[in-house]
């Protein structure tokens, strides 16, 4: 079975500019997660899809962050525009069942902004 | 109060040693709870799921005290590949079901 892809898996860019994120999470699952991981943190949870609906983005950064995923299936998180404490492992994570299932995560993309 | 508090360690065992970490939570309607674990640069795993009578799954045994509202894991006869972070996460209980993640344990097994 594939797992949850992510790409890239770097990023560097220069603070201002725009960058973004692809996820592709296992197949059948309707829950989506983006996450940002600072290094020493536990992941922070910034947005949750289900199917193409978003379920909470409480803790997303609405002012320069956005997300979508409109067939459903594959998302893209954008950072627009992208500030030094956006450098992060940006992790995507699928599961069947939100809340009480399994998250399977992708590998991450890991952003650096200088 | 936070809504998952752990301990941040890090914890630095000899092999074969038992070691023991525990996570408090604080909404006490919550009702899944699981134990991650993350690698150095990779991403988190799924350890275990805690159920409400503890499990236990090889040298790992979870385990889940409502009243206190925490849970625990035990990691007996540590291996030096058990070393990683080890992330409690707690379900929110609410409407959306969102995930609250801890910070995360660092273990350091040495030789």
């Amino acid at each position: 079975e594939a797992g949850v892809a992510q790409s890239p898996r770097y990023k560097i860019i220069e603070k201002r500019q725009s960058v973004a994120f692809w996820c592709n999470p296992i197949s059948g699952h309707a829950t989506l997660y983006w996450y940002q991981q600072i290094l020493g943190q536990g992941p922070k949870l910034l947005i949750q899809f289900q199917n193409n609906g978003v379920v909470d983005d409480s803790q997303l950064p609405k002012d320069r962050f956005s997300a979508e995923r409109l067939k459903g299936v594959d998302s893209t998180l954008k950072i627009q525009p992208a500030k030094l404490e956006d450098s992060a492992v940006y992790l995507c994570a699928s599961s069947l069942v939100p809340g009480t299932d399994t998250q399977y995560f992708g590998p991450g993309t890991r952003l650096t902004v200088l | 109060r936070k809504e998952v508090e752990q301990d941040p360690g890090p914890f630095n065992v000899p092999e074969g040693a038992t070691v023991a970490f525990n996570c408090t939570y604080s909404n006490s309607a919550s009702q899944s709870f699981f134990w991650y674990r993350q690698d150095c640069r990779k991403e988190p795993k799924l350890l275990m799921s805690v159920y409400s009578s503890g499990n236990e799954d090889g040298r790992f045994t979870a385990q889940l005290n409502r009243a206190s509202q925490y849970i625990s894991l035990l990691i007996r006869d540590s291996k030096l590949s058990d070393s990683a972070t080890y992330l409690c996460v707690v379900n929110s209980a609410g409407n959306n079901r969102k995930l609250i993640w801890g910070l995360g344990t660092s273990l350091a097994v040495n030789p």
